[in-house]
C-alpha cells in the first residue's frame, strides 16, 4: 500500500542507540514547535512541543532542542526501540498558523 | 475520549464518482482541520473551521472539493467528481481552541480513485 516514507530522508538506527532527527524551519516569527510521530497506516501523533522562549525540553525518552539563531529544531530519542520506527514531522507555528515539514523516516534495526 | 474519528477508513471508487469523507472531532474542540497527505506533497492543509464556520479554504484544490461542518461534532469533505489524482490519505484533526497549537489527528481515510 501507499507509504508516506518512500521518498523521505531515512535514518537507520540500531536498537538501543540514540536517534537524532533534524528539522530546519523557515519562519523566524514562529514561536511554537511540535514534533509528531506517524506510524504506518495511522495519523500523526503528538510527541513533544517547545516554545520559543526555551531551547530545550525533555519528555519520556525524547528531548527537543531549539536553536533560534539558525532556525533549527531537533528531536533526540534515547535508547531507540523497534516501536520508534515511524515518520517524524516537525511543525512550526507562527502568525497563528501551523506548518508541517516533509518528515524524516526512522528505521530501527533490531 | 475516543479521539478524532474518521470514516470510512478505506475507500476505493471509480473516476467520476462522488466521495464523501466524514469526521467527528474531539468533543469540546473548537477547531477542525482537513488535510491531504501524499508522497509527493506531504501533508497539505485543505480547509479549517472555527466553531463550525469555514475560515480558510485556500488549500482546497479546486471546485470539485467541498467541506461542511453542520454542527460541532460532525464534518464532511466531499469530492465530486473524483479523479485518480485525488488518491491520497485524508486526515481530519481538531484542536481545543488555539489556531496554531497542537492538533490531534484522526486515523485518516485512505482514498483510491481508479
Amino acid at each position: 500500500g501507499e507509504s508516506v516514507g518512500l521518498h523521505l530522508p531515512t535514518l537507520s538506527v540500531q536498537e538501543g542507540d540514540n536517534s537524532i532527527i533534524n528539522c530546519a524551519y523557515s519562519n523566524s516569527a514562529s514561536d511554537y514547535f511540535i514534533w509528531y510521530k506517524q506510524e504506518s497506516g495511522k495519523g500523526p501523533q503528538f510527541i513533544i512541543d517547545i516554545r520559543s522562549n526555551m531551547d530545550k525540553r525533555q519528555g519520556q525518552r525524547v528531548t527537543v532542542l531549539l536553536n533560534k539563531t539558525v532556525k533549527h529544531l531537533s528531536l533526540q530519542i534515547a535508547a531507540t526501540q523497534p516501536g520508534d520506527s515511524a515518520v517524524y514531522f516537525c511543525a512550526e507555528s507562527g502568525n497563528n498558523r501551523l506548518a508541517f515539514g516533509k518528515g524524516n523516516q526512522v528505521v530501527v534495526i533490531p | 475520549d475516543a479521539g478524532v474519528i474518521q470514516s470510512p477508513r478505506h475507500e476505493v471508487t471509480e473516476m467520476g464518482q462522488e466521495v464523501t469523507l466524514r469526521c467527528k472531532p474531539i468533543s469540546g474542540h473548537d477547531y477542525l482541520f482537513w488535510y491531504r497527505q501524499t508522497m509527493m506533497r506531504g501533508l497539505e492543509l485543505l480547509i479549517y473551521f472555527n466553531n463550525n464556520v469555514p475560515i480558510d479554504d485556500s488549500g482546497m484544490p479546486e471546485d470539485r472539493f467541498s467541506a461542511k461542518m453542520p454542527n460541532a461534532s460532525f464534518s464532511t469533505l466531499k469530492i465530486q467528481p473524483s479523479e485518480p489524482r485525488d488518491s491520497a490519505v485524508y486526515f481530519c484533526a481538531s484542536n481545543p481552541g488555539l489556531r496554531g497549537e497542537t492538533q490531534y489527528f484522526g486515523p485518516g481515510t485512505r482514498l483510491l480513485v481508479l
